[in-house]
């Protein structure tokens, strides 16, 4: 069973669209982030959300954490072809273990 | 370097043959991950280290699979025995301790057991 599951697992879309990727679980997370992989390349942070309710944005980006901390989305505004990528979630979850623990990701395609 | 250092890069091995995969963690970094990749896929958690002790080895996925780590640096994860499924990229990656801490990764090992 996966512990954090991610939507869509693939998406392609145009230049200019918006999307968003959600990450969902049945546990309760300390803290989640997300972060950015690409071809032959290790996964880069873009955020860090840790209170219920949280709203982060990073230009584009804007990342929600749900009230109840166990769920998560991304979305992106008029994407570009540079946010192609797999984007993947992960969580700690409560109870103080720093083990992270990742979701299978989401492929996004950005098309010109 | 200043980052996550693996080596090697690539490495292709006969089914049976034993491997072991290296990672130079950032200088300081306390914690230490180690993951597997299939192609395409999530990570797969495998080994956490803190110093030199491992809290949580929970994902190693069997006995053939074994990880140290010395002087609070350098790891090292061993493969026995490889078979066909433990084809993967495996990344690791360091961390400052905290619930909240980036992980910093390498550019991970891929392994290819023929």
């Amino acid at each position: 069973t996966q512990l954090l599951e991610q939507s869509p697992q693939f998406l392609s879309i145009q230049e200019g669209e918006n999307l968003t990727v959600y990450c969902n679980s049945s546990s309760v997370f300390s803290s989640l982030q997300w972060y950015r992989q690409e071809p032959g390349e290790g996964p880069v942070l873009l955020v860090t959300v840790v209170t219920g309710g949280e709203v982060k944005k990073l230009k584009r980006l804007t990342f929600q954490f749900g009230d109840a901390r166990k769920d998560s989305s991304l979305h992106i505004t008029a994407a570009q072809t540079g946010d192609t990528g797999l984007y993947l979630c992960a969580g700690r979850t409560q109870g103080g273990s720093e083990k992270l623990v990742f979701g299978k990701g989401t492929k996004l395609t950005v098309n010109p | 370097g200043a980052g996550v250092s693996q080596s090697p890069s690539n490495k292709v091995t006969e089914k049976g043959k034993d491997v072991e995969l290296r990672c130079d963690p950032i200088s300081g970094h306390t914690a230490l991950y180690w993951y597997r990749q299939s192609l395409g896929q999530g990570l797969e958690f495998l080994i956490y280290f803190q110093g030199n002790s491992a809290p949580d080895k929970s994902g190693l996925p069997s006995d053939r699979f074994s990880a140290e780590r010395t002087g609070g640096s350098v790891s090292t994860l061993t493969i026995q025995r490889t078979q066909q499924e433990d084809s993967a990229v495996y990344l690791c990656a360091s961390s400052l301790r905290g619930i909240t801490g980036e992980l910093f990764f390498g550019e991970g090992s891929r392994l290819t057991v023929l």
